[in-house]
């Protein structure tokens, strides 16, 4: 069976002090690996998808990283505005296109 | 712009009552979902259709509908038999690849 996990549950950051969420996965074939942001009320906005051990994507003051058993979303001098909760997805490699999604991190950034 | 639609953004339903959960897309997706998201929980899938008139269960069907008519839209009703509706329900859609996944903003259901 498909698993995600997500680390921590919740984290709390100043303004400007860099920290990495972690992702940890255990699917059969993994045909992506899928991150995303939600905002309190909305739904999921897609971020980054990685594909393959050794790849990372950067959009802003976020960076992903993948292996072949996590993946990292580090946060560099993250604001206000980069608090929501993040989602990690993994797309397995058995025949399905849906994913299976981690519970999430929360992330609150005081100023 | 493309995008998928849901509505109604909140919606209460009273005990023992069916309710339908509108979901659209105009992106050509192939591919559309249910979600349900609890707190605490990661988003759990009821329903995914690959093609139209085609749909199959997925981790939590019990008590849910869907109907695929359209390749643009894919309703969910929630049935009396769900014991316990009030949740946020996602919809998705994705190309027939599973690549593209993209969300709605989602339907609050209350049950009064």
């Amino acid at each position: 069976e498909d698993q995600v996990t997500q680390s921590p549950e919740a984290l709390r950051l100043q303004e400007g002090e860099s920290s990495s969420l972690n992702c940890s996965y255990t699917v059969s074939g993994l045909r992506g690996l899928f991150w995303y942001r939600q905002d309190p009320g909305k739904g999921p906005e897609f971020l980054f998808t990685l594909y393959s051990a050794g790849e990372e994507k950067e959009k802003e003051r976020l960076k992903a990283t993948l292996t072949k058993k996590e993946s990292f979303l580090h946060i560099t001098a993250p604001k206000p505005e980069d608090s929501a909760t993040y989602l990690c997805a993994a797309r397995s490699g058995a025949g399905s296109y849906q994913l299976t999604f981690g519970k999430g991190t929360k992330l609150s950034v005081i100023p | 712009d493309g995008g998928i639609t849901q509505s109604p953004k909140y919606l209460f339903r009273k005990e023992g009552q069916n309710v339908t959960l509108s979901c659209e897309q105009n992106l050509n997706h192939d591919a559309m979902y249910w979600y349900r998201q609890d707190p605490g929980q990661g988003l759990r899938l009821i329903y995914y259709s690959q093609i139209v008139n085609d749909f199959q269960k997925g981790d939590i069907a019990e008590g849910y509908s869907v109907s695929r008519e359209k390749k643009e839209s894919f309703p969910l009703t929630v049935t009396s038999a769900q014991k316990n509706p009030t949740a946020f329900y996602l919809c998705a859609s994705s190309m027939r690849d599973g690549y593209g996944y993209t969300f709605g903003s989602g339907t609050r259901l209350t049950v009064v």
